[in-house]
């Protein structure tokens, strides 16, 4: 089984629809992102937690939002999606007990399309 | 500002040549540094990193790493390429004084031609 698990692994969908994509891992790690993917721009990051009473918000948080309902899930939310949202998402986790900034881990991402 | 700059937007090399794939990166103090590769339909999976300590870092799958102070650089190498190597590769630096922002590069797409 994967560690860090996305789903789904793909979804479409219509303009204006709420949409949550799901993460959650088994390497017990107390740190966990959302990133998206865009052609020719790398990774982005959306938000970060550093532990379940921690979020905040990452580089471009507009327009989604996130829940860490415990240290092994984090949830990322698009209130009402927009074409412009369509890309890849992957989550992320790193352990921080072992040191400052330690690698991170990633799930398999979720093909996102928004029509 | 901090950044990560991934000349080279794609590379084609033939099977069994050599590989480099270059990263310079804008960072106000001396950064932590990863090489992370992206097989199609996967996530990014951590090649090599450097955080202090000899300036050539060895990582998986016959990969090798340079940190160059001097040239802000840390560029990916290997020797003999694989077809499986073909992949994105994505440079990415963080801080070592704590803090936790990881920034990456825009990525490099390799292509192996038989």
């Amino acid at each position: 089984d994967a560690d860090v698990t996305q789903t789904p692994r793909n979804r479409i969908t219509k303009t204006g629809k709420r949409i949550m994509l799901e993460c959650s891992q088994t390497k017990g790690h107390d740190r966990m992102y959302w990133y998206r993917q865009d052609p020719g721009l790398g990774l982005r990051l959306i938000y970060y937690s550093f532990d379940v009473k921690d979020i905040n918000k990452g580089e471009i948080s507009d327009g989604y939002s996130v829940s860490r309902q415990a240290q092994a899930k984090f949830s990322l939310s698009l209130e009402s999606a927009i074409p412009n949202q369509t890309a890849l998402y992957f989550c992320a986790t790193s352990d921080h007990r072992q040191g400052s900034n330690q690698p991170q881990h990633f799930g398999d991402g979720t093909r996102l399309s928004i029509l | 500002a901090q950044s990560v700059t991934q000349p080279d937007i794609h590379i084609t090399v033939s099977e069994g040549a050599s590989l480099e794939l270059r990263c310079n990166y804008s960072y106000g103090a001396t950064p932590y540094l990863f090489w992370y590769v992206q097989s199609p339909g996967q996530g990014l999976q951590l090649l090599l990193k450097y955080f202090s300590g000899d300036t050539l870092v060895q990582g998986i799958k016959g990969f090798e790493a340079e940190f160059k102070r001097s040239q802000s650089s840390f560029n990916l190498r290997k020797p003999s390429v694989h077809w499986s190597d073909a992949a994105e590769y994505f440079c990415a630096v963080g801080p070592n004084t704590g803090g936790f922002k990881t920034i990456f590069g825009a990525g490099t797409r390799l292509f192996v031609k038989a």
